[in-house]
């Protein structure tokens, strides 16, 4: 089976500009989670969604960031304008619903914004 | 507001020895234990759960939990280089058991 899909890899980016990452969960799996890893934070939960609707965003840092679900296998996460601090690797996860489902993540998105 | 704290190391042992990460966190409701490993520039792997008290093994990797006392373990017994990675303990941070909140890892390096 395929595993959590992330596209673009890697992106360089000059401030203000704006940034979109995406997602593809594995089949079947109800909650998607995007995350963001840096050095001084660690791994960030920024947003999840349970069958295409958000649950919790609280972690979104600012307007500046905004997350979709349009379908049950597609989702992105926009930063729109980008700053130098979003820099960072960005994971995307899904999982199954039941309790104790553990998490599986993508490669992730490394962005730079210059 | 919810942590997991993990000393950040880096935790040196020579090959063949036992590898101990520890793990506290601050809810005491939480139900859900994971262990993931993260080698540099990849993404986090799990490598175990555990959500009742004792012991839970598998293979080299055994994990302990201890809810009265806040804390979550994993050892790793015959320990090898490739094992060398940051470990991140994550714990459920809601009812439902799904949304996670992990620690910063700690960093093992073992040495040949």
């Amino acid at each position: 089976d395929a595993g959590v899909i992330q596209s673009p890899r890697h992106e360089v980016t000059e401030m203000g500009q704006e940034v979109t990452l995406r997602c593809k969960p594995i089949s079947g799996h109800d909650y998607l989670f995007w995350y963001r890893q840096t050095m001084m934070r660690g791994l960030e939960l920024l947003i999840y969604f349970n069958n295409n609707v958000p649950i919790d965003d609280s972690g979104m840092p600012e307007d500046r960031f905004s997350a979709k679900m349009p379908n049950a296998s597609f989702s992105t996460l926009k930063i729109q304008p980008s700053e130098p601090r979003d820099s960072a690797v960005y994971f995307c996860a899904s999982s199954l619903a039941q309790i104790h489902q553990p998490q599986h993540f993508g490669d992730g998105t490394r962005l730079s914004i210059l | 507001q919810k942590e997991v704290e993990q000393n950040s190391g880096p935790l040196s042992v020579p090959e063949g020895a036992i590898a101990s990460l520890n793990c506290t966190y601050s809810d005491r409701g939480s139900q859900s234990f994971f262990w993931y490993r993260q080698y540099s520039g990849k993404s986090p792997e799990l490598i175990m759960f555990i959500y009742s008290n004792g012991d839970k093994e598998d293979g080299r990797f055994t994990a302990q939990l201890n809810k009265a006392s806040q804390y979550v373990s994993l050892l790793i017994r015959d320990s090898q280089p490739s094992d060398s990675a940051t470990y991140l303990c994550a714990v459920n941070q809601d009812q439902a058991g799904t949304a996670l909140i992990f620690g910063k890892g700690t960093t093992l390096s073992v040495s040949s």
